[in-house]
């Protein structure tokens, strides 16, 4: 069954709000890794959270790993159209391989 | 110009044919990936090589074969027992198994008609 979930799987912002997706497991998390796939497009790696309760920021993007190490959140400040994509978390579950949650589509409207 | 390549970008199929998907990789990396992408849907783990001449089944392997005869290279072939083929085929690589970056291909797009 499905060990990664992503909420929302869809939103829709208009250019200059905010948008957050967020990334939960039943189990506990050895590390999590976010990508973002443009439409058409291949996946591209953001960024990697190792620590319980680490939180790293990329110019608007901030990624924060949950204190439990079994949650992660993306948030992105005052959007633009560049951001347009599918948003995924990749889970890496101790002692198993990769496990790609279900992303987060994202639209911004100019 | 280092990088993960894959051909070809589009693929047509007749039913009840095999065909394989080319992976190439210049990045010196000992790990490669196959996943499939349905559309609105995520990344599901086919097959993945720790190293060559090793190979390991994924989540979905039915239907599925792969080889790595050599470091750069991990063919996907997608026989006709796989009962739905359409789908959108992604390679990646990375230095070595476990938590470590993975790199993308620009993927192949497989239509059977």
């Amino acid at each position: 069954g499905q060990q990664v979930m992503q909420i929302p799987q869809y939103q829709h912002v208009q250019e200059g709000e905010d948008f957050t997706t967020y990334c939960n497991s039943s189990t506990t998390l050895s590390n999590i890794q976010w990508y973002k796939q443009r439409p058409g497009g291949h996946p591209v790696f953001l960024i990697q959270l190792v620590k319980s309760g680490e939180v790293k920021k990329q110019k608007r993007l901030t990624f924060q790993f949950g204190e439990a190490k079994k949650n992660s959140s993306l948030h992105i400040t005052a959007t633009q159209t560049t951001d347009v994509g599918t948003y995924f978390c990749a889970a890496i579950i101790y002692g198993q391989n990769f496990v790609f949650g279900p992303g987060t589509r994202l639209s911004v409207l100019p | 110009d280092g990088g993960i390549t894959q051909s070809p970008k589009y693929l047509f199929r007749k039913e009840g044919q095999n065909v394989t998907l080319s992976c190439e990789q210049n990045l010196n990396h000992d790990a490669m990936y196959w996943y499939r992408q349905d559309p609105g849907q995520g990344l599901r783990l086919i097959y993945y090589s720790q190293i060559v001449n090793d190979f390991q089944k994924g989540d979905i392997a039915e239907g599925y074969s792969v080889s790595r005869e050599k470091k750069e290279s991990f063919p996907l072939t997608v026989t006709s027992a796989q009962k739905n083929p359409t789908a959108f085929y992604l390679c990646a690589s990375s230095i070595d198994v476990g938590a470590k970056t993975q790199y993308f291909g620009p993927g192949t797009r497989l239509l059977v008609l």
